[in-house]
Order: C-alpha cells, then sequence, then structure tokens
C-alpha cells in the first residue's frame, strides 16, 4: 500500500513566521507535489518535483518554495507566512516512468496563519 | 482560465439511484482523466480514470465516460450509496506519460446521497 505522509494535520503560525511543512512517501515515487484546496477553487498546483533536488513551479508559487534532499521527502516552505496562505495543503507522490498518471495524496495539513 | 470545469457545485441523489457527475475541459492536450474523491480533513483518493483512447472505463459501480469531440467526460456511480457522499473532483493530464506534470484538477462537486 502507498502510504504518503505529512508531518501534521493542522498547523497554526502567526503572519510573518517562516513555516514547513513535510511530505514523506515510501514508494520510492520519482515526483512529487504540492498543492493547496481552497473552497471554491478545487486544487491548486503549487510546485512539484521529478527528482532529487529537482523542482519546477506549478501554478501558484508565489510565496513558496520547495526543497527535495532526499527522494521520499519533499518540503514546502512559506518563507513569510500570510493570512492568504491559510489553506489545507495537500502532498501527493506518483511513479516517473510509463504511462502512470495516478497520483496518491497525503492526508492533508490545514494551515492557519493569524 | 479555468481548464477543467464541474459546474455543478453539489448534487443530491437518492440512495439507490444512479449519480451522474459532469465534467468539461478546455485543453485539448489533455490525454489521460482521473476522478478523485475526497471526504472532509482528508486527502483525496484516486477512484477511477480513463485514457484519450478509450470511451468508456468501468469498475464496479464506477463507470467513466469520455466525449473528446464535446470535450465532456462524467462520472456515472450506480447504485448509490451513503458512503458515496464526498466531494468528487475531476482531474486531467497532458503530456507523454511518465513526466512529473502536475493535474490539473476541477473546483470539485459535492454529492449528497439522501437515505
Amino acid at each position: 500500500d502507498v502510504k504518503v505522509t505529512q508531518s501534521s494535520r493542522y498547523l497554526v503560525k502567526r503572519t510573518g513566521e517562516k513555516v514547513f511543512l513535510e511530505c514523506v512517501q515510501d514508494m520510492d515515487h520519482e515526483n512529487m507535489f504540492w498543492y493547496r484546496q481552497d473552497p471554491g477553487l478545487g486544487l491548486r498546483l503549487i510546485y512539484f518535483s521529478y527528482d532529487v533536488k529537482m523542482k519546477e513551479k506549478g501554478d501558484i508559487p508565489e510565496g513558496y518554495s520547495v526543497s527535495r534532499e532526499k527522494k521520499e521527502r519533499f518540503s514546502l516552505i512559506l518563507e513569510s507566512a500570510s493570512t492568504n496562505q491559510t489553506s489545507m495543503y495537500l502532498c501527493a507522490s506518483r511513479w516517473g516512468s510509463g504511462r502512470i498518471h495516478e497520483q496518491f495524496f497525503g492526508p492533508g495539513t490545514r494551515l492557519t496563519v493569524l | 482560465d479555468q481548464q477543467v470545469k464541474q459546474n455543478s457545485p453539489s448534487l443530491s441523489v437518492q440512495e439507490g439511484r444512479i449519480s451522474i457527475l459532469n465534467c468539461d475541459y478546455t485543453n485539448s492536450m489533455f490525454d489521460y482523466f482521473l476522478w478523485y474523491k475526497k471526504y472532509p480533513a482528508e486527502g483525496p483518493t484516486f477512484l477511477i480514470s480513463i485514457s484519450s483512447i478509450k470511451d468508456k472505463n468501468e469498475d464496479g459501480r464506477f463507470t467513466v465516460f469520455l466525449n473528446k469531440s464535446a470535450k465532456h467526460l462524467s462520472l456515472h456511480i450506480v447504485p448509490s450509496q451513503p458512503g458515496d457522499s464526498a466531494v468528487y473532483f475531476c482531474a486531467a493530464s497532458a503530456g507523454s506519460g511518465g513526466g512529473a506534470d502536475g493535474l490539473t484538477f476541477g473546483k470539485g462537486t459535492h454529492l449528497i446521497i439522501q437515505p
């Protein structure tokens, strides 16, 4: 069974704080993704990574950065949290080879920025 | 510019009846489509998918239909059960597969199954 875990289910931070969201997958997946989910907006891609130390911007990268030092771990960083970054953050992973499009999601981190 | 559209924010269906969730897309480069189901406070779980070379894929109570000329797909659930109450996301993927491109999601449809 594929398992994607996220370090926190709920997080409360203050404006201006640096925030780290961690994601770990145990299936040796090459590709990893960060999305945010907001009511009425669906899931939007923030950043993705297709290999260790590689990263690509998604649709809404502003205000975020990522780090992938090891294959199983993909971190999302909010350098200076703002209230408009209050959201549900979802990490996903996928195999990189072949025509396999399915992504496996973690349980999500509900981040509130005060 | 929304490339994947789910025009019904919510849908209410009686238990035992058929649920039909619709999805439209605009990007002709999309060649693979997926449906995800999401319960509150949980991550989305994969439900069913279809490649653009097919027009139908079936898995138990779930069937996805693809009409490429209309750029439209639909998810049929029959019979609908109370546990099917969730938000359903339509997603699409472009490219040759195996690339790291993310999925493009619709805004979701909240399906409510009434007893």
